[in-house]
């Protein structure tokens, strides 16, 4: 099973559709992300979580929400979903490798199309 | 605000070349920088991490150089395979571990 798990990988919807992106992970990390990449544009925060009462907005926050569930899990929502946020999204979550340093490991990404 | 920058057009090079890639930033000075690989409808990978006191980082055909006075970061993959075709982010660290700033990327072709 991969780390860091995403599910829808893929969801089409409507304009004004609420829409709940999730995510898991096994690394056992505090630290979690919310990322959107579109092209040309990399990749851009959107919330982190650095433990279940900790939310932080990131740098586009703004139509989105999120919920910590529990360590394992934070999931993205659009409350109502607009064509500008048809993007690829991505969950992180942050780490030590052997070295020490913090790194990110990623999901695979749920690619979202608002119509 | 911090800025990244790095070439959004495709590199292409000859397999058994080294391919060089460039990160610049302005502002704030980074604790540290992080190279990612990206390929197609996947999640980026982590490669490799270099300090701001650390000038050179190398692992197998990879290696890093960070020169904070120029601002830059150069990213290098030495004899080139098809393989290492991918598109190629920078990420810096402007908080103190609290989060990473990402360039756009740069897609790189290795041809056979």
């Amino acid at each position: 099973d991969a780390d860091v798990t995403q599910t829808p990988r893929n969801r089409i919807t409507k304009t004004g559709k609420r829409i709940m992106l999730e995510c898991s992970q096994t690394k056992g990390h505090d630290r979690m992300y919310w990322y959107r990449q579109d092209p040309g544009l990399g990749l851009r925060l959107i919330y982190y979580s650095f433990d279940v009462k900790d939310i932080n907005k990131g740098e586009i926050s703004d139509g989105y929400s999120v919920s910590r569930q529990a360590q394992a899990k934070f999931s993205l929502s659009l409350e109502s979903a607009i064509p500008n946020q048809t993007a690829l999204y991505f969950c992180a979550t942050r780490g030590p490798t052997n070295s020490g340093a913090n790194v990110l490991t990623f999901g695979a990404g749920s690619r979202l199309t608002v119509l | 605000s911090q800025k990244i920058e790095q070439n959004s057009e495709a590199l292409n090079i000859q397999e058994g070349k080294t391919a060089t890639l460039t990160c610049n930033y302005t502002n704030y000075s980074p604790a540290y920088l992080q190279w990612y690989r990206q390929d197609p409808g996947r999640g980026p990978v982590f490669l490799l991490l270099i300090r701001e006191n650390e000038k050179e980082k190398r692992k197998e055909r990879l290696k890093v150089t960070f020169d904070t006075t120029l601002k830059q970061s150069l990213f290098h993959i030495t004899a080139s395979q098809p393989a290492d075709s991918a598109t190629y982010l920078c990420a810096l660290d402007f908080n103190a571990g609290n989060m990473l700033t990402f360039g756009g990327g740069t897609r790189l072709m290795v041809k056979p």
